[in-house]
């Protein structure tokens, strides 16, 4: 069945030093595909998103890059600082707007 | 607060029993998602509301789950004779539209059944 899902489950960095998140998928119909952040006891929150027929988006401090040559997607968070520790999440976006999650990476940013 | 409310934050049952799980959707979202996320897990999709209609009921686990939307507004999730394999984090998340790709989640309820 479809799915997507994530590289690395944990990611350690060093404040200040840049990150960067994986994330592999399988369905390849969607339209979007998007990044929420989890801080612990929280819902998720939107990041960015990116559309099927773009490869690059950036946003504030976040750069998303998809490949749909190998279904990859990444984040890349610069000057990672100790506020984005939270589990990271891609999602896919299909018709009537649900999102399929993939399990999530944990980042840890060490001061 | 503007934001998506849930109740309860927590919800401790005993198996068999029957639960109600309410969202308060942000004013104005005429979009609503229930998930499901249990212990270290990703976000599992249960059922969307597009006004009072759900379109996509595809998500649900078995028939002892519905959900219902009135008023365009308030959502409530039911669960009915609770098994142990339903406790998890469920939450709701609404949008201004199904075309809006930004979800705006609620902090979820946590139901644990004994």
């Amino acid at each position: 069945g479809e799915s997507v899902g994530l590289h690395l489950p944990t990611l350690s960095v060093q404040e200040g030093d840049n990150s960067i998140i994986n994330c592999a998928y399988s369905n390849s119909a969607s339209d979007y595909f998007i990044w929420y952040k989890q801080e612990s006891g929280k819902g998720p929150q939107f990041i960015i998103d990116i559309r099927s027929n773009m490869d690059k988006r950036q946003g504030q401090r976040v750069t998303v890059l998809l490949n749909k040559t190998v279904k990859h997607l990444s984040l890349q968070i610069a000057a990672t600082q100790p506020g984005d520790s939270a589990v990271y999440f891609c999602a896919e976006k299909t018709q009537g707007g649900k999102l399929i999650f993939g399990q999530g990476t944990e980042l840890s940013v060490k001061p | 607060g503007a934001g998506v409310s849930q109740s309860p934050s927590n919800k401790v049952t005993e198996k068999g029993k029957d639960v109600e799980l309410r969202c308060d959707p942000i004013s104005g979202h005429t979009a609503l998602y229930w998930y499901r996320q249990s212990l270290g897990q990703g976000l599992e999709f249960l059922i969307y509301f597009q006004g009072n209609s759900a379109p996509d009921k595809s998500g649900l686990p078995s028939d002892r789950f519905s959900a219902e939307r009135t008023g365009g507004s308030v959502s409530t999730l039911t669960i009915q004779r609770t098994q142990q394999e339903d406790s998890a984090v469920y939450l709701c998340a609404s949008s201004l539209a199904v075309t809006i790709n930004e979800q705006f989640f609620g902090p979820g309820t946590r139901l644990t059944v004994l």
